[in-house]
């Protein structure tokens, strides 16, 4: 029920395609469903967040796609550069909450 | 405004040695979490605090300690090091819903 399923463990994409990566939940409870990334060597950093009232949001080239009633949602990034090669992880919360669930990690690479 | 900061950024310990990771956050945030990172694995909660003076366990508690006497601070001990706790640990602080990492401490134990 608290965990997040997180797919694939590794993807690669060529320089100005599409990187896609998904997640699944089970928890309905979940209200808030951030993406970090992760550059080797740092700690995670927040990427973008969406909650379940909005069906996609983008900032940039990033977009999060959400699926409530399959309980979905991805991570798409659109023109995929070299340097957006990091490990991406998904996570989900609920509200009141003291902890976020995180996925087990996606490391994308970007082939020049 | 320098955000979560860990000391030390590396470390190497002999099996049986102690030592004490340190969490600093300049956001006032309430809460505050240990995790560490291994190939695969990856992020386990090991402790975590809601507020200065409280501590809870995570997933991966055993052979850590934590203390949160203070607000901004955060601390990890390890009593009797092992080589299973050889791993990278990051801190991190919560604001209103997101959480904001420290860089990491990279520790060996041999």
């Amino acid at each position: 029920q608290q965990q997040v399923k997180q797919s694939p463990q590794s993807l690669i994409v060529q320089k100005g395609g599409i990187s896609i990566i998904n997640c699944a939940y089970e928890n309905t409870a979940f209200d808030y469903f951030p993406w970090y990334q992760q550059f080797p060597g740092k700690g995670p950093a927040l990427l973008i967040a969406i909650r379940p009232d909005v069906s996609e949001k983008k900032e940039g080239r990033f977009t999060i796609s959400f699926n409530k009633s399959a309980k979905q949602f991805s991570l798409h990034i659109m023109d995929s550069q070299p340097g957006d090669s990091a490990t991406y992880f998904c996570a989900a919360s609920a509200q009141g909450a003291q902890k976020l669930v995180f996925g087990q990690g996606t490391r994308l690479t970007i082939n020049p | 405004n320098a955000g979560v900061t860990q000391t030390p950024k590396f470390r190497v310990l002999k099996t049986g040695q102690s030592m004490t990771l340190l969490c600093a956050q300049d956001m006032n945030h309430e809460y505050m979490y240990w995790y560490r990172q291994d190939p695969g694995m990856g992020l386990r909660l090991i402790h975590y605090s809601v507020g200065e003076g409280t501590t809870a366990k995570g997933e991966v508690p055993d052979g850590y300690n934590v203390s949160r006497l203070k607000k901004q601070n955060f601390l990890l001990g390890l009593e009797s090091a092992a080589p299973s706790q050889t791993s990278v640990y990051f801190c991190a602080s919560r604001g209103l819903h997101a959480q904001y990492f420290g860089p990491g401490t990279r520790l060996t134990v041999l």
